[in-house]
């Protein structure tokens, strides 16, 4: 059974940068054609796909977040990472991460994590 | 502004069927892109209800069921549960944004 778990700091300050990790169980980031996503939830604007790493090493990104956020995973751990830098209010979110696969003709989530709360404030 | 748009809520007694919109366009839905749909309970993190705009996953009961039309999609909930009171979201790729994206999401409350 594939398990994802986020970690990282609940607060952030505004302009400051914001880091979380995935820690993946069960399975082999770099096994299949994954891509491993970070998506995130907010109350005004729902789901929203930040960018994901594929197997591969591609990356692709939202276009509204692209010039500030960065996906990498760390093969050793076992692991994903998310950076986005220069944040604000409007990054406040509950951040998951997830596995996506690519069966049919579009790619969707088969396992997320738990999901982490960040909250962006002074 | 997400470019899928769901209806906010629908509700339905136990027993009853409801269903469930997406309304998308020309580059997503009504593209070659299939639809994928989620159900999120209360504080829990979305699960994969439909993939592939009609496939179920293992363990997901054949009362969800998924379809697609033109720039649309639905999703039916036959012979509703008090357990399917959750939020349901639908899923795609768009072209144009070059971007996966999501429904407006609908809550779903059992009467």
């Amino acid at each position: 059974q594939v398990q994802l778990q986020e970690s990282g700091p609940g607060l952030v300050k505004p302009s400051q940068t914001l880091s979380l990790t995935c820690t993946v169980s069960g399975d082999s980031i770099i096994s299949g054609s994954y891509s491993w996503t970070w998506i995130r939830q907010s109350a005004g604007k729902g789901l929203e796909w930040i960018g994901r790493m594929r197997t591969n090493g591609d990356t692709d990104y939202n276009l509204s977040l692209t010039s500030r956020v960065t996906v990498s995973l760390d093969t050793s751990k076992n692991q994903l990472s998310l950076r986005l830098t220069f944040v604000t209010a409007a990054d406040t979110a509950v951040y998951y991460c997830a596995r996506g696969r690519l069966d049919y003709g579009s790619v969707y989530f088969d396992y997320w994590g738990q999901g982490t709360q960040v909250t962006v404030s002074s | 502004q997400s470019v899928l748009t769901q209806p906010p809520s629908v509700s339905g007694a136990p027993g009853q069927r409801v269903t469930i919109s997406c309304t998308g366009s020309s580059s997503n839905i009504g593209s070659i892109y299939d639809v994928h749909w989620y159900q999120q309970l209360p504080g829990a993190a979305p699960k994969l209800l439909i993939c592939g705009t009609i496939n179920r996953p293992s363990g997901v009961p054949d009362r969800f069921s998924g379809s697609k039309s033109g720039t649309s999609a639905s999703l039916d909930i036959t012979g509703l549960q008090a357990e399917d009171e959750a939020y349901y979201y639908c899923q795609s790729y768009d072209s144009r944004l070059r971007a996966l994206v999501f429904g407006t999401g609908t809550k779903v409350t059992v009467l």
